[in-house]
């Protein structure tokens, strides 16, 4: 199946722990983006790549580390984990550029709790 | 600032019509999106608009008017899957994604 899955589905961990999400794409898209949504349910976007090139990131705290080891990849690594992380957090992906480069293909999300 | 405001919550009849509208401030506008979002799931493109007028998909259609910031959704033959949340998102100077927080359709028998 064509889609942008990411892992894992739930993800649930103390304050202060260190953790990882993972993002893959096999559209062929040359753009991932990582987006958090909250309880309030706005999406938030955090990070942006484009072949590889980070071209957004928007005031996250330097807790939230991208990392991008190839266009079919953006993994998300958070450092000391705080009880506001706690969040959905959505990686997606899309082609070319302008005003339909904002059509987003969306993983299915990763729900973190954090206690 | 940058806003978007959408009803948080409407209510319809499967098989009636419902509008859903949106209106935003941005700064600057390259185009206004549309996504749908069923409850625990990924949010999934529906439609954009760049310039004025109605945009018709099946039984989705988009309507914008950059002159008064406004958009809608309409949705027509409603059928009770159509129960979800819709975002609108408008695309900025910058074009990035700016995000409302979602109208919770619930469609009743």
């Amino acid at each position: 199946d064509t889609a942008v899955s990411q892992t894992p589905k739930y993800l649930v961990t103390q304050m202060g722990n260190d953790k990882s999400i993972k993002c893959e794409q096999n559209l062929g898209h040359d753009t991932m983006y990582w987006y958090k949504q909250d309880s309030k349910k706005f999406l938030k976007i955090m990070f942006s790549y484009n072949n590889k090139e980070l071209i957004i990131n928007e005031t996250v705290p330097n807790r939230f580390s991208p990392k991008s080891p190839d266009k079919a990849h953006l993994n998300l690594h958070i450092n000391s984990l705080e009880l506001g992380d706690s969040a959905v957090y959505f990686c997606a992906s899309s082609q070319g550029t302008g005003t339909g480069a904002n059509v987003l293909t969306f993983g299915a999300g990763s729900r973190l709790t954090v206690l | 600032g940058q806003n978007i405001d959408q009803p948080t919550e409407m209510t319809a009849t499967e098989g009636a019509i419902v509008q859903i509208n949106c209106t935003y401030q941005t700064s600057g506008f390259n185009g206004l999106f549309w996504y749908q979002q069923h409850a625990g799931e990924a949010p999934t493109f529906l439609s954009y608009n760049v310039l004025d007028g109605l945009e018709e998909k099946g039984r989705f259609s988009s309507f914008l008017s950059r002159s008064k910031g406004y958009s809608y959704l309409l949705l027509k033959e409603l059928q009770m899957k159509d129960s979800a949340s819709y975002l609108c998102a408008a695309l900025d100077s910058n074009y990035q994604l700016i995000w409302g927080a979602g109208t919770k359709l619930i469609i009743k028998p």
